[in-house]
């Protein structure tokens, strides 16, 4: 069962714009979630993080927003620049057990 | 569709003791597959990677070793357990595109 999803293979965005990567999740107990960025011939590096008892977490250009009704969270990217071009992995845990992902989004960001 | 598995979902083994993880994909040929283990604090620890059969690349020196004797079965292995060899360990497979697709894991203990 995929229980976080992202349904977006791909996301091109113009440099300088706001890139906005979405997932879903079907688990309510999920209490914690990541996103994670990847590189290719790399392995993910983490990104971002927020617990469930917030819905907006800040660093820097990036910001995850997480909406609990609607069991869905997405990252923001503002403004994007090339260097962000790589796949976007959500992934989430459930008391801080193991996490589950989402199958990616290729996010291109053009110059 | 396609569908990756892992087996056991738990193990518990004693130091010094052999391991071996399993991972499979169906409905999917030629697939590189991955090796990944959760490290602390969140992150996400590449470990062994491979294009094909008999081809494995290593990403971390380690107690752990990796073999693909079939295209669709990526084993993780280990002669001698070390206390810290416990972690959760993930496979995932992808296809042409960088969207990676993970198993749901194995929870190793080792006391």
């Amino acid at each position: 069962d995929q229980q976080v999803k992202q349904n977006s293979p791909s996301l091109s965005v113009q440099e300088g714009r706001i890139s906005i990567l979405n997932c879903d999740y079907t688990n309510s107990m999920f209490d914690y979630f990541l996103w994670y960025k990847k590189y290719p011939a790399e392995g993910p590096t983490f990104l971002i993080s927020i617990s469930s008892i917030k819905d907006k977490n800040e660093d820097g250009r990036f910001t995850v927003f997480l909406n609990k009704s609607a069991k869905h969270l997405s990252l923001h990217i503002v403004p994007s620049q090339p260097g962000d071009s790589a796949v976007y992995f959500c992934a989430a845990s459930e008391l801080d057990n193991d996490m589950r992902f989402g199958a990616g989004t290729r996010l291109t960001v053009k110059p | 569709s396609q569908t990756i598995h892992q087996w056991p979902a738990t193990l518990v083994q004693p130091v010094g003791s052999p391991l071996s993880l399993e991972c499979t994909v169906e409905g999917t040929s030629n697939p590189n597959l991955y090796w990944y283990r959760q490290a602390a604090g969140r992150g996400l620890q590449l470990l062994f990677y491979s294009v094909g059969i008999g081809q494995i690349s290593s990403e971390v020196p380690q107690n752990l070793s990796a073999s693909r004797p079939q295209d669709r079965q990526f084993i993780l292995s280990s002669k001698k357990l070390l206390l810290s060899d416990s972690g959760f360990y993930l496979c995932a497979w992808s296809g042409l595109q960088e969207t990676q697709y993970f198993g749901p894991g194995t929870r190793l203990l080792v006391l």
